[in-house]
């Protein structure tokens, strides 16, 4: 079993819906959950970070997380044609120096 | 982009050469981390440090080895590079609220 899990898509959504994108995790000792968005060609960078129990907003978008679940999403309001991009959940443990255990990430297309 | 460049940006070499990519970044960060990233593989943590001289092994470390003698760099090696070393390289940093901020990658291409 991966240690981080995501469904690979694509993942499509008409512009201006809402955008679910699901993460699971094996490891009940990670502390904190990390989504990036990588374009093609790009490097990964940083959306949010959450490591409490329950929803935390930053603009459009809203991270949740549910420990007793092992579960973390991230919801995309108002969908967008540049939200179109590969997500990627991350989970930390500060085992071994603190690492970030990926997910394969979630193709997201937003189509006009 | 938290300070972080990456030398070079691509890169073709031939099967059995040495390769040393560099990392560097300006906002004096402890950690730093090299990882690969590969179709159907995801991004995978290669090594990490977490300080001058004070490197550890990641998931696939094998034929790779690194260096960081200043704070703001952390090189990373192919002794001997190999077809299967194909792929893109991140280098990271970690803050002290412990996000990773990524670089620009090199893509690496073994002929």
């Amino acid at each position: 079993q991966k240690e981080v899990e995501q469904n690979s898509g694509p993942l499509s959504v008409p512009e201006g819906a809402i955008a679910s994108l699901n993460c699971t995790y094996s490891d009940r000792g990670s502390q904190s959950f990390f989504w990036y968005r990588q374009y093609s060609g790009k490097s990964p960078e940083l959306i949010m970070f959450i490591y409490s129990n329950g929803d935390k907003e930053d603009g459009r978008f809203t991270a949740q997380l549910n420990k007793a679940s092992q579960y973390v999403s991230l919801l995309i309001r108002d969908s967008q044609p540049s939200d179109s991009a590969t997500y990627l959940c991350a989970a930390f443990t500060y085992n071994q120096g603190g690492k970030l255990i990926f997910g394969q990430g979630t193709e997201l297309s937003v189509k006009p | 982009d938290a300070g972080i460049t990456q030398s070079p940006r691509h890169k073709v070499t031939e099967t059995g050469t040495p390769v040393t990519l560099r990392c560097h970044q300006t906002e004096n960060h402890r950690y730093m981390y090299w990882y690969r990233q590969d179709p159907g593989h995801g991004l995978r943590l290669i090594h990490y440090s977490y300080g001058v001289k004070d490197t550890d092994k990641g998931e696939v470390s094998d034929g790779y080895s690194v260096s960081r003698s200043k704070t703001e760099d952390f090189l990373l090696t192919l002794e001997s590079a190999t077809s299967s070393q194909t792929s893109v390289y991140f280098c990271a940093i970690r803050t002290d609220s412990y996000e990773q901020y990524f670089g620009p990658g090199t893509r690496l291409t073994v002929t």
